[in-house]
């Protein structure tokens, strides 16, 4: 069956410290994959596009990998502040549509 | 401010009562989704449209229906026949199918009493 797996737990980090997080998917090949960040009771907010011909991406204390090999995406966020507190979602497109994962949400403490 | 638009942010409704939830989008975009949210699961699509007059179901769409009348807007009903209907209803949309992100409003909360 087809499946795109989160860590549900939540992550707990140090404020400056670098939060990783991990997208796993089976049974699917994308040709790109996305991360959004959600805040509580808000809609998600688009945050970085990796395409499967890219290794990696980069956009300011993010970074994104994409390893189609191992079927799975690492989202990392250096120099994490309290602000980056939320739940990040990964998704994949299949298709026609675009397939969202449950989202693991990351507390950083000061 | 370009962006999308959703109404009412918060919505009570009996059972056995259909209700509609409004989504308006300004950026000119072609496409635009529903997605239903629920403790615990990702966002799961309802319906999609890529042009005007014309719309696909999605993964759960089941007890909803939908129209796009005009580019900007596409309501969802959440009709008496929807078993579960107590979530969290997300609009977006994008400017093109399939080419890549979503653009999302702030949700709609509809809780059946």
């Amino acid at each position: 069956s087809q499946k795109i797996e989160q860590n549900s737990e939540a992550l707990n980090i140090q404020e400056g410290k670098t939060a990783t997080l991990t997208c796993n998917y089976t049974n699917y090949s994308p040709a790109y994959l996305q991360w959004y960040r959600q805040d509580p009771g808000r809609g998600p907010v688009f945050l970085l596009l990796i395409r499967e011909n890219e290794k990696e991406k980069r956009k300011e204390r993010l970074k994104v990998t994409f390893d189609t090999t191992l079927k799975q995406s690492l989202f990392h966020i250096t120099a994490s502040q309290p602000a980056d507190s939320a739940t990040y979602l990964c998704a994949l497109d299949n298709t026609d549509k675009l397939i969202f994962g449950t989202g693991t949400r990351l507390q950083v403490f000061p | 401010d370009g962006g999308i638009t959703q109404s009412p942010k918060y919505l009570f409704r009996k059972e056995g009562q259909n209700v509609t939830l409004s989504c308006e989008q300004n950026l000119n975009h072609d496409a635009m989704y529903w997605y239903r949210q629920d403790p615990g699961q990702g966002l799961r699509l309802i319906y999609y449209s890529q042009i005007v007059n014309d719309f696909q179901k999605g993964d759960i769409a089941e007890g909803y229906s939908v129209s796009r009348e005009k580019k900007e807007s596409f309501p969802l009903t959440v009709t008496s026949a929807q078993k579960n209907p107590t979530a969290f209803y997300l609009c977006a949309s994008s400017p093109g199918h399939s080419t890549g992100e979503l653009f999302f409003g702030e949700g709609s909360r509809l809780t059946v009493l």
